[in-house]
């Protein structure tokens, strides 16, 4: 069983240079969900996208943007890399937000910006 | 937005002793949810608390849901070392359905042999 699969694993890039996370979940749910994970602050929701057709900016959505391109993919954009971004992402998904315990995250994306 | 705190923010025990952290809340919360994060990977779900009073049980891992609805612990009976790792609470932001969750900042778990 997948689950939800982040691609890449592990991303270096160079500040001003642009990229796409990828997220697929297999388990047909609704609502998927972008976080960043940094030493000492927890994740903190970047944007999320309650159906297919929608999306919403979380906490902290500055600099990134997001596609929810069908029910299974939901990808995060960096535009113009800066190293405020180097962090740890997680992709998650639901069946319908938060009110059932079948919620799951990816194994995350490790992107450093040099 | 909403904040939690956790408390402690790391914790050093010994195999076999008791673990307990905690997680409050300025505002109202109608889910608690308990996630534990392995080095290296995504956080994984505990436990799921969804109302005010309530105590779960899933083996070795007891969590409760404060009569306030602004907290909730986490206790671990008879530690192991596979039990090493971060544990967040969560909760549901104020616009509730699918809007995105609310993360404390964790508490780092660390077991001495």
């Amino acid at each position: 069983n997948a689950g939800v699969t982040q691609t890449p694993k592990f991303q270096v890039l160079k500040t001003g240079q642009s990229m796409t996370l990828q997220c697929a979940q297999d388990m047909n749910h609704n609502s998927m969900y972008w976080y960043r994970q940094d030493p000492g602050m927890g994740l903190r929701l970047i944007y999320y996208s309650a159906s297919e057709g929608t999306t919403d900016k979380g906490e902290v959505p500055n600099g990134y943007n997001v596609s929810r391109l069908n029910k299974r993919e939901f990808s995060l954009r960096l535009e113009s890399a800066a190293p405020s971004q180097t962090s740890v992402y997680f992709c998650a998904s639901s069946e319908s937000g938060w009110e059932n315990t079948e919620a799951f995250f990816g194994q995350g994306t490790r992107l450093t910006v040099v | 937005g909403q904040q939690l705190n956790q408390s402690p923010q790391s914790m050093f025990i010994q195999e076999g002793e008791d673990v307990s952290m905690n997680c409050t809340s300025s505002s109202i919360f109608n889910t608690w949810l308990w996630y534990k994060q392995d080095p290296g990977e995504g956080p994984v779900l505990l436990i799921a608390l969804y109302k005010a009073g309530e105590l779960t049980s899933n083996g070795r891992l007891t969590a409760q849901f404060g009569i306030t609805r602004k907290d909730s612990f986490l206790n671990i009976s008879a530690s192991i070392p596979s039990d090493v790792g971060i544990y967040f609470c969560a909760g549901p932001d104020s616009g509730g359905g699918a809007d995105g969750l609310t993360f404390g900042k964790g508490t780092h778990l660390i077991i001495q042999p």
